[in-house]
């Protein structure tokens, strides 16, 4: 089976710009994590999806936002970028059978803001 | 607030000896455990996982113990192997069942370092 593929794997962008990552689920699992990692604050949660509906939020604010396709991909969209926006993000999935379905992480996508 | 801490963030290991890995976390809500491995310019990848209702869980050279008074996880890798250098995250999730195994709550990374 294909892991979980992010596109692209970097990006530079500049102040106020918008992005917009890509997300390809492990064959058959219907829920998508998003995480932002970053060196001062660790991996942390962005939002998840099941089924095309947003099932679970973190703190972060309105300017990131994401969506799920009915094949399960998914896409993030960060708008307004400011510099502190530079991190990994990470996408991970599940089988999404409870506690025998840990989340299966891709590469991330390495986003640059200056 | 920090809610899941790994407050060693690096350790040195001899190939062959037990590595130690300990992560403290503050919600006792907390009922499902995972560590992760990650190598530079990769994702973290699964490694093992706990319930609450358990105190130990075995997969192959790695055990997880958890202590749920004491609130604290450990992960014993033996033996160590210098493949097993990278940084381990432990991390967190509440009940809820598939509803809340997307949001893990992780802790700030521990680097291992296994000498050959």
């Amino acid at each position: 089976k294909a892991g979980v593929t992010q596109t692209p794997r970097y990006l530079i962008k500049t102040r106020g710009q918008q992005v917009t990552l890509s997300c390809s689920p492990i064959s058959g699992h219907r829920s998508v994590s998003w995480y932002q990692q970053t060196p001062g604050q660790g991996l942390q949660f962005l939002f998840e999806y099941f089924s095309e509906t947003q099932r679970n939020k973190g703190n972060f604010p309105g300017r990131f936002s994401g969506r799920q396709f009915s094949n399960s991909r998914s896409e993030m969209n960060v708008s307004t970028l400011e510099l502190g926006d530079s991190a990994l993000y990470l996408c991970a999935s599940s089988a999404d059978r409870g506690y025998n379905s840990p989340l299966h992480f891709g590469n991330g996508t390495r986003l640059t803001v200056t | 607030d920090q809610q899941v801490k790994q407050n060693s963030p690096s350790l040195s290991v001899q190939e062959g000896r037990i590595s130690i890995l300990n992560c403290d976390y503050t919600n006792s809500m907390f009922d499902y455990f995972l560590w992760y491995k990650k190598y530079p310019a990769e994702g973290p990848t699964f490694l093992i996982s706990i319930s609450s209702i358990k105190d130990k869980n075995e997969d192959g050279r790695f055990t997880v113990f958890l202590n749920k008074s004491a609130k604290h996880l450990s992960l014993h890798i033996v033996p160590s192997q210098p493949g097993d250098s990278a940084v381990y995250f432990c991390a967190a999730s509440r009940p809820g069942g598939s509803s809340n195994t997307g949001k893990l709550i992780f802790g700030q990374g521990t680097t291992l370092q296994v000498k050959p």
